[in-house]
């Protein structure tokens, strides 16, 4: 089935050790999406993809970037993770048709990053 | 500053009985607005959206009403089914050229046998 897969779902890290979290998709869209979730919260958009233009949102730290080398691939490399960047990191596709981004969001499951 | 906001953490309800789900919002230029239903251990799976040349958007049990004066919009399930039990987000947008979902916080539902 096209589906969105993230990779690793469950990660844990040590303060300051940069780690990176994989997504792929098998939907062919032109848009991939990372979000931020802590426990209660909405999801938080980091950034997102079309195609390979890359958009930063302007709250999005420093500490968090992102690579796209195809269309199927989306990485989040966090450089030095600290204790407050634990939670679900959620990535996202979709469409895009027209330029539009309020077409319908495809999410992966979730990677759960724990920082020790 | 929250612009879509979700207000009850929690709701519980009979299986056979209504749900309604509320949501507000602040952002006048919001026209696109989409719930989302979360199960434990899987990401967020699009459930029904409704512009806002519509008040009114119903697809089998699920029905989202948009009061665009009241900057208020609800989900509604009828019949609630224990398999409704789970997470449900409210997100807004505007369909302007590099417009992205807001998020609200999302709301547990939980359908009792």
């Amino acid at each position: 089935d096209a589906m969105v897969i993230q990779n690793p779902r469950y990660q844990v890290t040590q303060f300051g050790k940069p780690v990176t979290l994989s997504c792929s998709q098998t939907l062919n869209h032109n848009v991939m999406y990372w979000y931020q979730q802590k426990s209660s919260q909405a999801p938080k958009l980091l950034f997102h993809y079309y195609d390979k233009d890359f958009n930063n949102e302007a709250d999005t730290p420093d500490n968090f970037q992102s690579r796209r080398p195809n269309t199927s691939f989306c990485f989040l490399d966090i450089r030095s993770p600290g204790l407050g960047d634990a939670a679900m990191y959620l990535c996202a596709t979709s469409r895009g048709a027209g330029g539009a981004l309020t077409d319908t969001q495809y999410f992966g499951p979730g990677t759960r990053l724990t920082v020790l | 500053d929250q612009q879509v906001k979700q207000n009850s953490p929690s709701l519980s309800v009979q299986e056979g009985r209504i749900s309604i789900l509320n949501c507000d919002y602040t952002n006048s230029m919001f026209d696109y607005f989409l719930w989302y239903k979360k199960y434990p251990a899987e990401g967020p799976t699009f459930l029904i959206s409704i512009s806002s040349i519509k008040d009114k958007n119903e697809d089998g049990r699920f029905t989202v009403f948009l009061n665009k004066s009241a900057k208020h919009l609800s989900l509604h399930i009828v019949p609630s089914q224990p398999g409704d039990s789970a997470v449900y987000f409210c997100a807004a947008s505007d369909t302007g050229a590099n417009s992205k979902l807001t998020f609200g916080k999302g709301i547990t539902l939980s359908v009792r046998p």
